[in-house]
């Protein structure tokens, strides 16, 4: 069974630029969720796709998107980068429609945005 | 405004102790309560679940949920170095595919030889 995995690791990008970071969930996870975890803080929930629809969203601006592929995997994208977008970047799986399915994480993605 | 409170620390307890852990949160409908550790520089790990009032023991950690007085935590017995990480209290509302975690902004522990 393989876990969550998440690419690239680290990432530099310049203030105004856009970037996207992939996940590929869990085997037989149908439900990806996204966070931002800025330094010395809890990760913050940015959003949820089950079965390639978002179903549920936290406060972030628009400039964060994300996909769901038919395979489960997901992509979020950050349009016209800001300073304080600079944090690791955490996307979970779980099985959607289980009622105490817990979240389970890859190993993130460092942003640093200059 | 949801909410998850935790105590920052660090919180320092010596080797073979138990450490204590704890967590409030603000949401009285809330459902399913996990901790996770969280080493410097790596993504959180799980390492309970609880979801009704009452203990729950898995090794050397135990939770404790009191829904009543909305508080959750987390008990470590015979503490060891390796034990020495940020620990997590994550909250959610809703059991299901609905719904996402809140966390607290974690309790930096240090396990001193």
């Amino acid at each position: 069974e393989t876990g969550v995995t998440q690419s690239p690791t680290h990432l530099i990008k310049t203030r105004g630029q856009q970037v996207t970071l992939r996940c590929s969930s869990q085997s037989g996870h149908n439900t990806v969720s996204w966070y931002q975890q800025a330094l010395g803080q809890g990760p913050q929930f940015i959003f949820q796709y089950y079965r390639e629809e978002e179903n549920g969203r936290g406060n972030f601006p628009p400039r964060f998107s994300g996909l769901q592929f038919p395979n489960y995997s997901s992509e979020l994208n950050v349009n016209a980068l800001e300073l304080d977008d600079s944090a690791l970047y955490l996307c979970a799986s779980s099985l959607g429609g289980e009622a105490y399915s817990p979240l389970h994480f890859g190993n993130g993605t460092r942003l640093t945005v200059t | 405004q949801k909410e998850v409170e935790q105590n920052s620390g660090p919180l320092s307890v010596p080797e073979g102790a138990i450490a204590s852990l704890n967590c409030t949160y603000s949401d009285r409908v809330s459902q399913s309560f996990f901790w996770y550790r969280q080493y410097s520089g790596k993504s959180p790990e799980l390492i309970m679940s609880i979801y009704s009032n009452g203990d729950k023991e898995d090794g050397r950690f135990t939770a404790q949920l009191n829904k009543a007085s909305q508080y959750v935590s987390l008990l470590i017995r015979d503490s060891q170095p390796s034990d020495s990480a940020t620990y997590l209290c994550a909250v959610k509302a809703m059991p299901g595919s609905q719904g996402n975690l809140i966390f607290g902004k974690g309790t930096k522990l240090s396990v001193k030889p």
